[in-house]
């Protein structure tokens, strides 16, 4: 079956640091990709997304690129802030409507 | 903005106890799911249903059921809780036309199972 592999956390960083959470899928064909952050207390929103290979997705800074050759999706950010500070999960979404996450990756950013 | 409210954040039951979990969504999404939240395993889906009274098994299902009276509710029961059913409940629902639309989540339900 489909699955999604990231890096685990935590990660802890400086303010103005840069970002890299790694993350690999494999799956059945060409699924669309996910980042999906989950801050203290909430539920997880939807942070960016790709669709097809070499879609690159971006919000609030942060990006990623599907790269189908290897199979990744790697989240990246140039200067992260402590109020990135959250849970990261990216998932892969294939036939059927069906999202795998992977068992994400806890950012700890400080001062 | 899509709103998908869970009932309780917080809920403490017995072991043996029957317990429920509430998610309402106001978008009329056709999709919704239960998904279950433990460190260190991410997100594992527990149930989900495409249509009213419809459901389907996910990846966990064993020792929940699920209920889907209306199109906007999506109740998980625990039929006799155990402790090893402790954990973050995610409830999230999507609309069923595209598949690269995303999962809208609510703030989840920690249960915790004495």
């Amino acid at each position: 079956g489909d699955s999604v592999t990231q890096m685990e956390g935590p990660v802890t960083l400086s303010e103005e640091a840069f970002l890299t959470i790694n993350c690999t899928y494999t799956a059945t064909g060409y699924p669309s990709l996910f980042w999906y952050v989950q801050y203290p207390g909430e539920g997880l929103q939807l942070l960016l997304k790709a669709t097809k290979a070499d879609d690159k997705g971006s919000n609030k800074g942060f990006e990623a690129t599907y790269r189908k050759e290897t199979t990744s999706f790697h989240l990246e950010k140039g200067s992260v802030q402590v109020s990135d500070s959250a849970v990261y999960f990216c998932a892969a979404n294939n036939a059927g409507n069906m999202l795998t996450f992977g068992g994400g990756t806890r950012l700890m950013v400080k001062p | 903005d899509v709103k998908v409210t869970q009932s309780s954040r917080y809920l403490v039951k017995r072991t043996g106890e029957k317990v429920f979990l509430e998610c309402v969504q106001d978008m009329d999404h056709e999709n919704m799911f239960w998904y279950r939240q433990d460190p260190g395993l991410g997100l594992r889906l527990i149930y989900f249903s495409y249509d009213v009274k419809m459901k389907e098994k996910g990846d966990i299902p064993e020792g929940y059921s699920v209920s889907r009276e209306k199109k906007e509710r999506f109740s998980l029961i625990l039929e006799s809780a155990s402790t090893n059913q402790t954990s973050m409940y995610l409830c999230a629902s999507h609309r069923g036309s595209s598949y690269n639309s995303p999962l809208h989540f609510g703030n989840g339900t920690r249960l915790t199972v004495t």
